[in-house]
């Protein structure tokens, strides 16, 4: 069974950073493309970027490049999302999702992982 | 990359149909949209793809017969026949423009769907 189960609520101050994670498990983690997106309260969703795990090839939508940073670590089948300097614009719930093979359609989701930034 | 555009609400009463509407911007006909259903505070899940030919491989798992697609021109439609109470959610279509590392994804602003 594929899952993909993320790290809990954050809650963080402006200008601080944060990781956060998306484990994965029933399925080749290598070999399928996984992708962060964004859900601010009340919005739609938003596509960040995705990273390639078997070579950590990355790709960011134009409007997060530079805002945050993609990251996996092969032998725990991780994955990471990441943020040097927080604002509080980035207050929002975060999912990761696994991009099928071939075709694109994110086909399972993360519980999402809700990051809070207030002073 | 296409733009995605979505009607903001939709409703209809227990046991009726309702259908949603993706439409794609300009120029962009021949490009397939994925369907996700996204449950009051929780995560999205995958309803299944849609061309101008159908229903694009399979449905997501534990997907009733109850929903189906259609697509004409630009738009991309998504059906549910016989409402359930369980069926009121929000509805995000999504598309992919480019291959490899040089794809993006796209979304509408989502369909809340209410059940009367």
């Amino acid at each position: 069974e594929v899952q993909l189960v993320q790290s809990g609520v954050e809650a963080k101050k402006p200008g601080e950073s944060l990781k956060i994670s998306c484990k994965a498990s029933g399925y080749n983690f290598p070999n399928y493309w996984i992708a962060w997106l964004r859900q601010m309260p009340g919005r739609g969703l938003e596509w960040v970027g995705f990273i390639y795990p078997d070579d950590s090839d990355t790709s960011y939508s134009p409007s997060f490049q530079g805002q945050v940073t993609i990251s996996v670590d092969k032998s725990i089948s991780t994955a990471y999302l990441h943020w040097n300097s927080l604002k509080a614009s980035d207050t929002a719930m975060y999912y990761c999702g696994r991009h099928s093979a071939g075709d694109n359609r994110i086909d399972f989701w993360g519980q999402g992982s809700l990051v809070t930034v207030s002073s | 990359q296409p733009v995605l555009t979505q009607p903001p609400s939709a409703s209809a009463s227990l046991g009726a149909s309702v259908t949603l509407t993706c439409t794609l911007s300009s120029g962009y006909s021949d490009y397939k949209v994925d369907w996700y259903q996204q449950r009051p505070g929780m995560g999205p899940r995958f309803v299944m793809r849609v061309g101008t030919g159908g229903i694009v491989g399979s449905k997501g798992d534990g997907i009733p017969d109850r929903f189906s697609v259609l697509g004409s021109g630009l738009n991309r439609y998504l059906t549910i026949k016989n409402i359930q109470e369980d069926d009121e959610s929000d509805f995000h279509c999504g598309a992919d423009h480019g291959s490899g590392s040089d794809l993006v994804y796209v979304f509408g602003g989502g369909t809340k769907v209410t059940v009367l």
